[in-house]
């Protein structure tokens, strides 16, 4: 079956440690996003791209980082710098060109103590 | 920055009534989006809206769009408890390649 996979489905971290967010897609899809969702909001853009080694920045990049270095795969790390990292984290994988739905994996809720 | 507004935040209601719930966003559009997230999961598309269509329909689901009042809505009927989940609506601003999501409305349906 084909679609997004997001690894692990929960995570703990310290603050000051860097985590990195995993999400793997089997659609052949060229654009990837990462979302953050704060309880009772809706999804903020962290970072997307559209082809592979490009990436651009969201409305929330600030403390975040990605790489695009295969088409599958569109890893988020979570830097020490990103003040509030606490948050549901969901990838999502479209064809690229617009008039196309967002798939979206089912989250990583990641925890920062 | 949030591109849309969800109205109402949230709605209960019994089974086998409709559910009408409304976007309203601030830029022009390519196209306007609804998605359904049931809780601690990932969000799944309901309906795709062209800027230059006013109405569509799937099964249970109708959107409406007005772009000069720039709104939507989304009527659910015959809601089933299986409906209950919050529901967001998503919008491509012209010229862009993204997608932005509003507040979402949580909509409770009773057996």
């Amino acid at each position: 079956d084909g679609g997004i996979t997001q690894s692990p489905k929960y995570l703990f971290r310290k603050e000051g440690q860097n985590v990195t967010l995993s999400c793997e897609q089997n659609l052949n899809h060229d654009a990837m996003y990462w979302y953050r969702q704060d309880p009772g909001q809706g999804l903020r853009l962290i970072y997307y791209s559209q082809i592979v080694n490009d990436f651009q920045k969201g409305d929330i990049a600030e403390g975040y980082s990605v790489s695009r270095e295969k088409k599958e795969s569109f890893p988020l790390t979570v830097t020490s710098a990103q003040k509030n990292p606490t948050a549901f984290y969901l990838c999502a994988s479209s064809i690229r060109g617009g008039y196309s739905p967002l798939h979206f994996g089912n989250g990583t809720r990641l925890t920062v103590t | 920055s949030q591109q849309g507004e969800e109205d109402p935040q949230a709605l209960s209601i019994q089974e086998g009534e409709n559910a009408t719930m409304n976007c309203s966003y601030k830029t022009s559009i390519n196209n306007l989006q609804w998605y359904r997230q049931n809780s601690g999961r990932g969000l799944v598309h309901l309906i795709l809206i062209r800027s230059n269509e006013r109405e569509k329909h799937s099964g249970r689901l109708r959107v409406t769009l007005d772009t000069s009042k720039k709104s939507s809505s989304l009527l659910i009927t015959a809601s089933r408890a299986a409906d209950t989940a919050s529901y967001f609506c998503a919008t491509e601003p012209y010229n862009t390649d993204k997608l932005i999501f509003g507040t979402g409305t949580r909509l409770q349906v009773f057996p």
